[in-house]
């Protein structure tokens, strides 16, 4: 089974740099997923990670330890629009995926 | 490229009622998921397809959800009869069958309010 868990609200300010953890517990593991989600809207994919360490797009980046079932997602230069729920994701089984409860980041001026 | 399709995108039926939800996933992908996603939670997966075939459905309330994918392209979610927890966004989403690290793209949702 999937158990994935993640803080349910951050705060931030504009410009600051934010990092929303997720911890994972599954039987088979096929990488994971981060996911952005605005209020009123369907989720969109940011990332996905299969092998250990970081990996780097633009403002966005995630990190995965398969070792201790932990990832973040770090965001650098934080915009007003960046104000939204991330999902963190893992596939149960092959492309069965599994989401998180979600974290609502609020960004402030 | 057209995304993935649902329709309605909102609907609001009293208790006891039946409805519908449709779908039609991106052309060409095999794998379709339907979500249930109560308002402040993640999504919660309920069905998943590859072609016309269900992979996954254990977490669907089987007395009164179904879902079908006749010919392995659009698809249907029904509910019957409703109760007031189910008021929630039902998403779909599809992804290609053949890679493992696809992602999966999301329609827009259909809100339903169960009064």
């Amino acid at each position: 089974g999937q158990n994935i868990d993640q803080p349910t609200e951050m705060t931030a300010t504009e410009g600051a740099i934010v990092q929303i953890n997720c911890t994972y517990q599954t039987s088979g593991f096929n990488g994971l997923f981060w996911y952005q989600q605005h209020a009123g809207e369907a989720p969109t994919f940011l990332s996905y990670n299969v092998l250990d360490g970081l990996e780097e797009k633009g403002r966005f980046s995630s990190f995965l330890s398969r070792s201790k079932g932990y990832s973040y997602l770090l965001l650098k230069e934080l915009q007003m629009k960046d104000s939204a729920s991330y999902l963190c994701a893992a596939p149960g089984g092959f492309q069965k995926l599994v989401f998180g409860t979600g974290t609502r980041l609020l960004v402030s001026p | 490229e057209a995304g993935v399709a649902q329709s309605p995108r909102y609907k609001i039926i009293e208790k006891r009622q039946s409805v519908a939800f449709w779908c039609n996933p991106i052309s060409g992908h095999a794998t379709l998921y339907w979500y249930q996603q109560i308002l402040g939670q993640g999504p919660k997966l309920l069905i998943q397809f590859q072609n016309n075939g269900v992979v996954d459905d254990s977490q669907l309330p089987k007395d009164r959800f179904s879902a079908e994918r006749l010919k392995g392209v659009d698809s249907t979610l029904k509910i019957q009869p409703a109760k007031l927890e189910d008021s929630a966004v039902y998403l779909c989403a599809s992804s290609p069958l053949d890679r493992p690290d696809a992602e999966a793209f999301f329609g827009q949702g259909t809100r339903l309010t169960v009064v």
